[in-house]
């Protein structure tokens, strides 16, 4: 079965570094979305990306946080300087269409800031 | 600001009774319903869909709806201690402008005891 692959699966930065977390959507997906879930907290909606640019975004989706498809596979989210509040689970998704019934996640990448 | 409403648990079922798991929502005009499983540290898979009042039927699992009560609902028959997990429910942005920005609840725990 096809899946949503993430790298790395846990990091561990200092508080201020850059981190990129990377993200291979299923191949004949074209929507791709970043959720976050804090410890013990919901899942959250970072930012959704079509068609090579950013469709909607959310108020937690800060001048801090970017997203890229560098090439035809991968997509990332670059965290330009990291805070303490940003350790957290991020999830990389990706589905077929719009309409959000076929969303698949990621197995997360575990971000620790200290 | 769209909610999505859950109680938390933990909810605790013997062995091959039903579970049963309610959720309300706040934007009336939503479409589409998601129930996700969540086994801890792990990331959401969708289990159940609906978009239709009544109920929808997969294997164990059954997905209730009302619109007019803002009230979605997940019944599992025959519970199985392997079913022990957080469910959440979400619910994609409703309108035109939607790119599968998902809300999540905050998820009911599930244990079920042998």
């Amino acid at each position: 079965e096809p899946e949503v692959t993430q790298t790395p699966s846990h990091q561990v930065t200092q508080m201020g570094q850059e981190v990129i977390l990377r993200c291979v959507p299923i191949s004949n997906h074209l929507y791709f979305y970043w959720y976050r879930q804090i410890l013990g907290q919901k899942v959250e909606f970072l930012v959704s990306f079509y068609n090579n640019e950013i469709s909607e975004k959310s108020e937690i989706f800060d001048d801090q946080f970017s997203v890229e498809r560098p090439d035809g596979s991968n997509f990332t989210l670059k965290i330009r300087s990291t805070k303490l509040e940003d350790s957290a689970m991020y999830f990389c998704a990706s589905s077929v269409d719009r309409v959000g019934n076929t969303i698949y996640f990621g197995e997360g990448s575990w971000l620790t800031v200290v | 600001q769209k909610e999505v409403e859950q109680n938390s648990g933990p909810l605790s079922v013997p062995e091959g009774a039903i579970a049963s798991l309610n959720c309300t929502y706040s934007d009336r005009g939503s479409q589409s319903f998601f129930w996700y499983r969540q086994y801890s540290g792990k990331s959401p898979e969708l289990i159940m869909s609906i978009y239709s009042n009544g109920d929808k039927e997969d294997g164990r699992f059954t997905a209730q709806l009302n619109k007019a009560s803002q009230y979605v609902s997940l019944l599992i028959r025959d519970s199985q201690p392997s079913d022990s997990a957080t469910y959440l429910c979400a619910v994609p942005n409703a309108g035109g402008t939607s790119y599968g920005k998902l809300t999540f609840g905050q998820g009911t725990i599930l244990t079920v005891h042998p």
